[in-house]
């Protein structure tokens, strides 16, 4: 079974810029959580969303934003860039999200010059 | 919301010995409690995972222990080897379930 699948795997962006990343879950996993990782906070969650629905959102600014397709492909978006938004964004799929392991893929690194 | 603290942040051993790894929560509704471990430049995998209806659990030479009470959980990876450096990540489930809160991490080095 394929893993959980993102794309671009680096992106270099300049600040003012936005920018989608893409991300394919296990095939059967509906749900897709997105989270950000830097080396001083860690793993921040973004959102997760399970039959197109956002069920819960994290505490990042409105720049930050995302949805899911009827095939439970997933996408997220940032807005006028950062300097700080540079970071490894990671996707997790899982069968039912509540309570469930998370299943990463290996992240797009998104740096902003 | 739900804070997570990890300790140490580095840890280093040698090979054989025991490590420990230790996480609190601050949020009493959290029930899920899954590390992972992240090689350089991979992916973090998830290595073992416990409910709050459990208090131990084994796999191998990896354990991990939760202390609803003092909502505190503990991994203990036994017999380390070289292979076991990763950093270490601790999680517990939000409020709404469907999301988790991670440690900031622990970086463990095993020494041969």
């Amino acid at each position: 079974k394929a893993g959980v699948t993102q794309t671009p795997r680096y992106l270099i962006k300049t600040r003012g810029q936005q920018v989608t990343l893409s991300c394919s879950p296990i095939s059967g996993h509906r749900s897709v959580s997105w989270y950000q990782q830097t080396p001083g906070q860690g793993l921040q969650f973004l959102f997760e969303y399970f039959s197109e629905t956002q069920r819960n959102k994290g505490n990042f600014p409105g720049r930050f934003s995302g949805r899911q397709f009827s095939n439970s492909r997933s996408e997220m978006n940032v807005s006028t860039l950062e300097l700080g938004d540079s970071a490894l964004y990671l996707c997790a799929s899982s069968l039912v999200s509540y309570n469930s392991p998370l299943h990463f893929g290996n992240g797009t690194r998104l740096t902003v010059t | 919301g739900e804070n997570v603290e990890q300790h140490p942040s580095t840890l280093s051993v040698q090979e054989g010995d025991s490590a420990v790894i230790k996480c609190t929560y601050s949020d009493s509704a959290s029930n899920y409690f899954p590390w992972y471990k992240q090689e350089l430049g991979k992916r973090p995998q998830l290595i073992i995972d416990i409910r709050s209806n459990v208090g131990e659990k084994k796999d191998q030479r990896i354990a991990v222990t939760l202390n609803k009470t003092a909502k505190h959980f503990s991994l203990h990876i036994t017999e380390t080897q070289p292979e076991d450096s990763a950093v270490y990540f601790c999680a517990a489930s939000g409020d709404s379930g469907y999301a988790l809160n991670f440690g900031k991490g622990t970086s463990l080095l095993v020494t041969p």
